[in-house]
C-alpha cells in the first residue's frame, strides 16, 4: 500500500496559521480515527504531538491541532514560531494486512 | 524518565545479517506494545515491525516480510530487530518506538544506522 500523501512544504510568517494536508484512502484515514502526527527536527528523533486525529499528548502545545474529514487528516499550528520550523509526519493505522503507513513528510519554514 | 536507546547498526554487505537491540528503561516495558520504524537517509519514515507486550502478535510491513524477525525479552527491558537478506535499499537509521495507542508512538531511540553497501 502506498503511504499518505502530503505537501512536500508549507511556509508561513511568524504568528499565522499554516495548515498541513495528508491524504490516504477508505482504507487507512477514511475509515480509522487512529491518525498521528509527528514533529521532526533536523538530526532528532521524531515527536508525537497529536494521536487520534485530535488528541494532544501533555506537554504539547496547544498551537498543534488535528482534524479529520473524509480521507483527509489535517494539522494546523497557529501563532507559527520560529521553533515550529521542522519535518512533520502523518501516520494512519490501515488495517490489520498493512497496519502502519507514514505520510512522506512536509517540510515547515517559518519565513 | 523514558529511555530507549538503540544498537548494533553498522556496514554490511548486501545479503548479510545484522541484530540490532533496543534497551529500554523509566516504564514497565512488558506493558507496552513496541515497534520499529526505520527512515532512509534523507527521506521519510517508514514502519518496519510491531510485537505486542506478551510475544503474542507481531506485524512486518511488507517490505521486509520474510527477511526480518522482531522479539523482545521482557526480563531484560529489550527489544531485538533481526535483519537477514539485506538489501542497500534497507539502509537507514533504525528506531524503536514506545506505542501508547493504534499508530500513537510517544517515545522513540535516536536510533541505529544501517549501511548495507558492498
Amino acid at each position: 500500500q502506498s503511504a499518505l500523501t502530503q505537501p512536500a512544504s508549507v511556509s508561513g510568517s511568524p504568528g499565522q496559521s499554516i495548515t498541513i494536508s495528508c491524504t490516504g484512502t477508505s482504507s487507512d484515514v477514511g475509515t480509522y480515527n487512529l491518525v498521528s502526527w509527528y514533529q521532526q527536527h533536523p538530526g532528532k528523533a521524531p515527536k508525537l504531538i497529536i494521536y487520534g486525529v485530535i488528541e494532544r499528548p501533555s506537554g504539547v502545545s496547544n498551537r498543534f491541532s488535528g482534524s479529520k474529514s473524509g480521507n483527509t487528516a489535517s494539522l494546523t499550528i497557529s501563532g507559527l514560531q520560529a521553533e515550529d520550523e521542522a519535518d512533520y509526519y502523518c501516520c494512519s493505522y490501515a488495517g490489520s494486512n498493512t497496519n502502519v503507513l507514514f505520510g512522506g513528510g512536509t517540510k515547515v519554514t517559518v519565513l | 524518565e523514558v529511555q530507549l536507546v538503540e544498537s548494533g547498526g553498522g556496514l554490511v554487505q548486501p545479503g548479510g545479517s545484522l541484530r540490532l537491540s533496543c534497551a529500554a528503561s523509566g516504564f514497565n516495558f512488558s506493558r507496552y506494545e513496541m515497534n520499529w520504524v526505520r527512515q532512509a537517509p534523507g527521506k521519510g519514515l517508514e514502519w518496519v515491525s510491531y510485537i505486542s507486550g506478551s510475544n503474542g502478535t507481531i506485524y512486518y510491513a511488507d517490505s521486509v516480510k520474510g527477511r526480518f524477525s522482531i522479539s523482545r525479552d521482557n526480563a531484560k527491558n529489550s527489544l531485538f530487530l533481526h535483519m537477514s537478506s539485506l538489501r542497500v535499499d534497507d539502509t537507514a537509521v533504525y528506531h524503536c518506538a514506545r506505542e501508547v495507542g493504534v499508530a500513537a508512538f510517544d517515545s522513540w531511540g535516536q536510533g541505529t544506522l544501517v549501511t548495507v553497501s558492498s
